[in-house]
């Protein structure tokens, strides 16, 4: 079975702190996501990465960054958390190649709330 | 613009009937097609993908892909309360690594299996 874990279910943070979320999968995919998901707004995409150090940004990358330094792990880093970065947190990885074709599996998520 | 949508819900139906689930896409060029299953507060986890026309079956479950109207339907016979959920489509619209291999999530749809 695949395994995403991601390293808080709950997460409090203040404004203007720095905040890492951590993921990590064992199940040597290529391809890793970060997402978030707000009520109305659907699963969106901040960045991926389908490669160790390799990124790149999503639909809305605008506040965050990324860290992919082994294949196993992928960080999202929020520089400044704000308010407005309040919101579910989802990691996903998947495969490449003809038997994996691109499923998704996700971790349990992280919910972050900035005060 | 790639896009995939569905009815947000709620869709009500009495336990033992059939739910019927749709979403449409925007491509013509998508590749493959994957329904997955949120629980309240929890993460999302595939419950079918399919690639080719026709249905594909799985118990319960019954995934229908029409490329030609370009949408994808999901089934669930016999509804259980335990079916309640939010119910997302998700299209490949490219194949493999890279960013081909990203998925485009509906918004969803929420399911209410009243008993």
């Amino acid at each position: 079975d695949v395994k995403v874990t991601q390293s808080s279910r709950y997460l409090v943070k203040r404004t203007g702190e720095k905040v890492f979320l951590e993921c990590v999968q064992d199940m040597d995919h290529e391809n890793m996501f970060w997402y978030r998901q707000d009520p109305g707004l659907g699963l969106r995409l901040i960045y991926f990465s389908y490669d160790v150090k390799m990124k790149e940004k999503g639909d809305i990358p605008e506040g965050y960054s990324v860290s992919r330094e082994k294949k196993e792990r992928f960080s999202l880093i929020l520089e400044s958390a704000s308010t407005n970065q309040t919101s579910m947190y989802l990691c996903a990885s998947s495969g490449t190649g003809i038997l994996a074709k691109n499923i998704q599996y996700f971790g349990a998520g992280t919910r972050l709330s900035v005060l | 613009q790639k896009e995939v949508e569905q009815n947000s819900g709620p869709l009500s139906v009495p336990e033992g009937a059939i739910a019927s689930l749709n979403c449409t896409y925007s491509d013509r060029g998508s590749q493959s097609f994957f329904w997955y299953r949120q629980y309240s507060g929890k993460s999302p986890e595939l419950i079918m993908f399919i690639y080719s026309n026709g249905d594909k079956e799985d118990g319960r479950f019954t995934a229908q892909l029409n490329k030609a109207s370009q949408y994808v339907s999901l089934l669930i016979r016999d509804s259980q309360p335990s079916d309640s959920a939010t119910y997302l489509c998700a299209v490949n619209f490219g194949d493999y690594g890279g960013s081909q291999g990203n998925l485009i999530f509906g918004k969803g749809t929420k399911l209410s299996v009243k008993p």
